[in-house]
């Protein structure tokens, strides 16, 4: 069964450095998604991407934030400056068709860790 | 705006007892309504998903159904098994202006089933 595959699994960075999470989606989705998960909190929605745009973007995801699909088969988020609050579970998702009623598929995570 | 709340865990159950794991939304729409589960190390995976009122999703032995009328969609199982210990995320599924969805999740149940 095709899936969303997601790296590094773990990324430890220095606070303020950039760091870029990859994804690679399913391949004949059209719609991606990053979320995030502090570490004992909720899974929140951060960003959507359709057509090589963003679709709608949550508070969270400021200035520092950005998404790129870089070729065909990429789909990475980059911080810019990284704050100890980054530090979180980061999962990419896709999903096929456009419509509430579509699945997103997930990938198994980017683990950040900010020093 | 939206949200989903779930009982809190952690569920400790004996291997083959029944299981129920309460799920509430709100909504200003009509949402899409699923169940993730993430095994230890592992991303969020579709468990099942119900699409409108009185449908019933199913999988694996777990099933759910649309409550409107109680804003709700428990989760049950007959008869659990030590493979069945994750953590369980009720989400419902936002329509996007731009055609994509969001999800909004529950905080998690985790759930240890014991021999």
């Amino acid at each position: 069964e095709p899936e969303v595959t997601q790296t590094p699994s773990h990324q430890v960075t220095q606070m303020g450095q950039e760091v870029i999470l990859r994804c690679v989606p399913i391949s004949n989705h059209l719609y991606f998604y990053w979320y995030r998960q502090i570490l004992g909190q909720k899974v929140e929605f951060l960003v959507s991407f359709y057509n090589n745009e963003i679709s709608e973007k949550s508070e969270i995801f400021d200035d520092q934030f950005s998404v790129e699909r870089p070729d065909g088969s990429n789909f990475t988020l980059k911080i810019r400056s990284t704050k100890l609050e980054d530090s979180a579970m980061y999962f990419c998702a896709s999903s096929e068709e456009r419509g509430s009623r579509q699945p997103q598929h997930f990938g198994d995570g980017t683990r950040l860790s900010i020093l | 705006g939206n949200s989903v709340t779930q009982m809190e865990g952690p569920v400790t159950l004996s291997e083959e007892a029944f299981l129920t794991i309460n799920c509430t939304y709100t909504a200003t729409g009509y949402p899409s309504l699923f169940w993730y589960v993430q095994y230890p190390g592992e991303g969020l995976q579709l468990l099942l998903k119900a699409t409108k009122a009185d449908d019933k999703g199913s999988n694996k032995g777990f099933e759910a159904t649309y409550r409107k009328e109680t804003t709700s969609f428990h989760l049950e199982k007959g008869s659990v098994q030590v493979s069945d210990s994750a953590v369980y995320f009720c989400a419902l599924s936002d329509r996007l202006t731009g055609g994509g969805n969001k999800l909004t999740f529950g905080t998690g149940t985790q759930l240890k089933v014991e021999l």
